[in-house]
């Protein structure tokens, strides 16, 4: 069973920028977050994707946008990129139990850095 | 929305001593409360959970308290190793936000 796979590892983008990041789920898990990491601070909820569908937003401005494939992979895209972006980017997956929330197992993250 | 505070945001204990982190929640709806365990350069990882219906879970040297009247939960380590060493976080599942609201972290450093 392959864990929750994150890629790039690191990104450095200019402000003003769009930027891509890319999240492989768990084997067998249907439904995808995403969080913003900052340095020193507890993950922010951005997103959630369930089925091909956002199931669920935080307090992020449309400027950050997602997807999520037919095989549950997912995309988180930045539009417009500014300063206070910089942080780690988290992507959770989990599988489905009727009635209950489900446990959320994390991916290494995606460090972005915008200058 | 949902607020979670914990504490204290820094701990050291020498190793085999216990060490406390405490979490309160804003949000009387919610009813899941996970802990993850946080090493340099990884993503979270999930150490122990526990529902509302539940006051207490434990798992060998982990355990979790949950107070619901009083809105607070807590992770306690016994016999703690220089490997426990990591930034620790809380957070709580609420179901009218449909979200998981982590705290600010709880760096916890077991010195040898």
């Amino acid at each position: 069973e392959t864990g929750v796979t994150q890629s790039p590892t690191h990104l450095i983008k200019t402000r003003g920028q769009q930027v891509t990041l890319r999240c492989s789920s768990q084997s067998g898990h249907n439904t995808v977050s995403w969080y913003q990491q900052a340095l020193g601070q507890g993950p922010q909820f951005i997103f959630q994707y369930y089925r091909e569908e956002e199931n669920g937003r935080g307090n992020f401005p449309p400027r950050f946008s997602g997807l999520q494939f037919p095989n549950y992979s997912s995309e988180l895209n930045v539009n417009a990129l500014e300063l206070d972006d910089s942080a780690l980017y988290l992507c959770a997956s989990s599988g489905t139990r009727r009635g209950l929330h489900n446990e959320q197992f994390f991916g290494p993250g995606t460090r972005l850095t915008v200058l | 929305g949902e607020n979670v505070e914990q504490h204290p945001s820094t701990l050291s204990v020498q190793e085999g001593d216990s060490a406390v982190i405490k979490c309160t929640y804003s949000d009387s709806a919610s009813n899941y409360f996970p802990w993850y365990k946080q090493e340099l350069g990884k993503g979270p990882q999930l150490i122990i959970d526990i529902r509302s219906n539940v006051g207490e879970k434990k798992d060998q040297r982990i355990a979790v308290t949950l107070n619901k009247t009083a809105k607070h939960f807590s992770l306690h380590i016994t016999e703690t190793q220089p490997e426990d060493s990591a930034a620790y976080f809380c957070a709580a599942f609420s179901g009218s936000a449909r979200q998981l609201t982590f705290g600010s972290g709880t760096q916890l450093t077991v010195l040898p």
